[in-house]
């Protein structure tokens, strides 16, 4: 099947600092997706992004769609304790296809 | 509230022994799937179902069974577990199979099953 290539695997951080992570695909996606996890819960829609070359924000996040659909990235600004987790990205090729998943980000903040 | 409801939350077995773990949903979603989390390996999909009698294979199908005879309910059942199966086990549904905003994947809490 499809493959993610998501990164870093994790990050130690300081209360405050931003924060970026990325993933990659050799397969064609027509959706992107950050989902985000707390410990003992299932992962949460952050952001979604349809079209290629899409800047979308959800408060201190900003996600965009690469322009040959391969590839996406998840920015957070002024990183929150609460922002601790692990996020992941996912790929949707037509619309009856499943998400692939990358392998997750663990964020980890720094007192 | 609506949410995905997965059955237990934690499970401890043999191996040989059939289990059953549940999920439920109370949105009408018409799509549901099973995912698998593994420490290195992410989310995988086990198996979907676009609506009711409707079922195909996911990603990593091998040694699970599903159905769907109800809209809500979209069991998991493994006939005879192993060890490599022990895993963290997530429910998840939408109204459509393609995911947005308008559709968003709803995740169960997770089901942590160990075989021995």
């Amino acid at each position: 099947g499809q493959q993610l290539n998501q990164s870093p695997q994790s990050m130690f951080i300081q209360e405050g600092e931003d924060v970026s992570m990325n993933c990659t695909s050799s397969s064609i996606f027509n959706t992107w997706l950050w989902y985000k996890q707390d410990p003992g819960e299932g992962p949460v829609l952050l952001i979604a992004l349809y079209k290629a070359g899409e800047l979308t924000s959800n408060g201190r996040l900003t996600a965009q769609f690469g322009i040959t659909r391969k590839d996406s990235f998840l920015n957070i600004s002024a990183s929150i304790p609460s922002d601790v987790g692990i996020y992941f990205c996912a790929g949707q090729g037509g619309g009856a296809d499943g998400l692939t998943f990358g392998k997750g980000t663990h964020l980890i903040i720094q007192p | 509230e609506a949410q995905v409801t997965q059955n237990p939350r934690y499970l401890i077995t043999v191996t040989g022994k059939k289990l059953t773990v549940t999920c439920s949903q109370n949105m009408n979603h018409e799509y549901m799937s099973w995912y698998r989390q593994d420490p290195g390996l992410g989310l995988r999909q086990i198996y979907y179902s676009m609506n009711v009698e409707v079922t195909d294979k996911g990603d990593v199908p091998e040694g699970y069974k599903v159905s769907r005879k109800e809209k809500r309910n979209f069991p998991l059942i493994l006939e005879s577990p192993s060890p490599n199966q022990t895993s963290l086990y997530f429910c998840a549904s939408s109204l459509f199979p393609s995911s947005s905003y308008n559709s968003p994947l709803h995740f169960g809490n997770g089901t942590r099953l160990t075989v021995t």
